[in-house]
Order: C-alpha cells, then structure tokens, then sequence
C-alpha cells in the first residue's frame, strides 16, 4: 500500500465523543487526502493537504478537522461524533498535486453508535 | 456542480470475453482521467491514467480511451478473468478541480 498506514483500522465509539483518525506515510508525498465511502456515494473528499500546516476543505468538510504538523502525518478528527458520520475513511497521498496518481490506505471502519 | 457517471449495475461477463465500463462527466474538463480498482475491504488502487490530448491508453488487458468532445472514458479489460472481478472507479483531474470519484462500477466475471 505505497508506504501508507491508518490508524486505528477498526473503532466503534460513541455519539458525542471525539475522534482521531491518523494516516502515516512514508514516501515524503506533498498532498495528503481524507476521504469517506459511503454505499451509494462512492468516494468523498473531507479535506486534503498541501503541505505542513496547509489544509483545505473538501466535498464533505462539516463536521470535521484536520491537521499536519509533519510531512508525514494526517490527522482527521470528528469533534463530537454522530451516527453519520459512521462509515469507512480512506487515507490518499500523491506525489505534488490533484492531477497525480493517488495511493490509498487501507482504510479506517468507524461506527458511531 | 462537477458530476460523474459509472453505470451503477453491475456488470456481469463470461471469462474471456471483453469488459467495458463507461465514465461519463459533466459540467468541468478535466486534463486527465484516472481509472482505480478496488475490492473489497481495501483501498482503491491506481491502475491507468489518460491525458486529454491522448486517445488511448494500453496497459497489457487494459484500454482506456477519452473522449473530451463527448466528455466519456472507457475503460476496457480483454479476455477477461474472474480476478478482475472487482469495482472500478474512474476519477477525472487536472488543474484545480479536487480530486472528484465515481461511484463505481462492480464488475463480476464469471468462469
């Protein structure tokens, strides 16, 4: 999986509590994403990164913050998780920019009950 | 809005013969269009990408073709086998659109 770890891979937590998600490279790429997937919505983009300290927003942003104080770490997290936010996150790197190959992790399974 | 198009059947073939999938897109142009496999409980994975000044692209099976006039790719995998069974998800990019996917389309191959 192009030197990418998430984790945790598994967590059930519970509404109203905080959440981090943290993706881990290892191949020194610029661009960091979070994404959901969601049956009957495909893949959506939360927010991504720029380089250390640079986030935007994505398709799907409320609800949740990022940060990344290295190049090599991406933390996502739900402030006060709700039951929507239940689903799998996907972690992506690509090498300097939106148009490049992303590569993904292998993915975060969260229940919010 | 951007929009993009997979046919949200699955797609259910004989092995060995040919697989098409469609991509269509609405509403941006894209400079380039990535295709990405993915089973299930993982990540997707990367498997062709198509500039918009090309018109085709071939990867031992695979084909993909992009069309900027119809605004379409089509992703072809020859003689196909039960392990290309699989999603596929096309992605267009390029320039400052944020990375968009299609839902995807499941492809079963049946021996």
């Amino acid at each position: 999986d192009a030197g990418i770890t998430q984790s945790p891979r598994h967590k059930v937590t519970e509404t109203g509590t905080p959440v981090t998600l943290r993706c881990h490279q290892t191949e020194n790429h610029r661009y960091m994403y979070w994404y959901r997937q969601d049956p009957g919505h495909g893949l959506r983009l939360i927010h991504y990164s720029y380089g250390v300290k640079d986030t935007d927003k994505g398709e799907v942003s409320d609800g949740y913050s990022v940060s990344r104080s290295k190049t090599e770490d991406f933390l996502l997290t739900l402030e006060s998780a709700t039951s929507s936010q239940t689903s799998v996150y996907f972690c992506a790197i690509s090498e300097s920019g939106h148009q490049e190959t992303q590569y993904f992790g292998p993915g975060t399974r969260l229940l919010v009950l | 809005s951007q929009k993009i198009e997979q046919n949200s059947e699955a797609l259910n073939i004989q092995e060995g013969k040919t697989a098409t999938l469609t991509c269509n897109y609405t509403n941006y142009s894209p400079a380039y269009l990535q295709w990405y496999r993915q089973d299930p409980g993982r990540g997707p994975v990367f498997l062709l990408l198509i500039r918009e000044n090309e018109k085709e692209k071939r990867k031992e099976r695979l084909k993909v073709t992009f069309d900027t006039t119809l605004k379409q790719s089509l992703f072809h995998i020859t003689a196909s086998q039960p392990a290309d069974s699989a999603t596929y998800l096309c992605a267009p990019s390029g320039g400052s659109y944020i990375p968009t996917f299609g839902r995807g389309t499941s492809l079963i191959v049946h021996p």
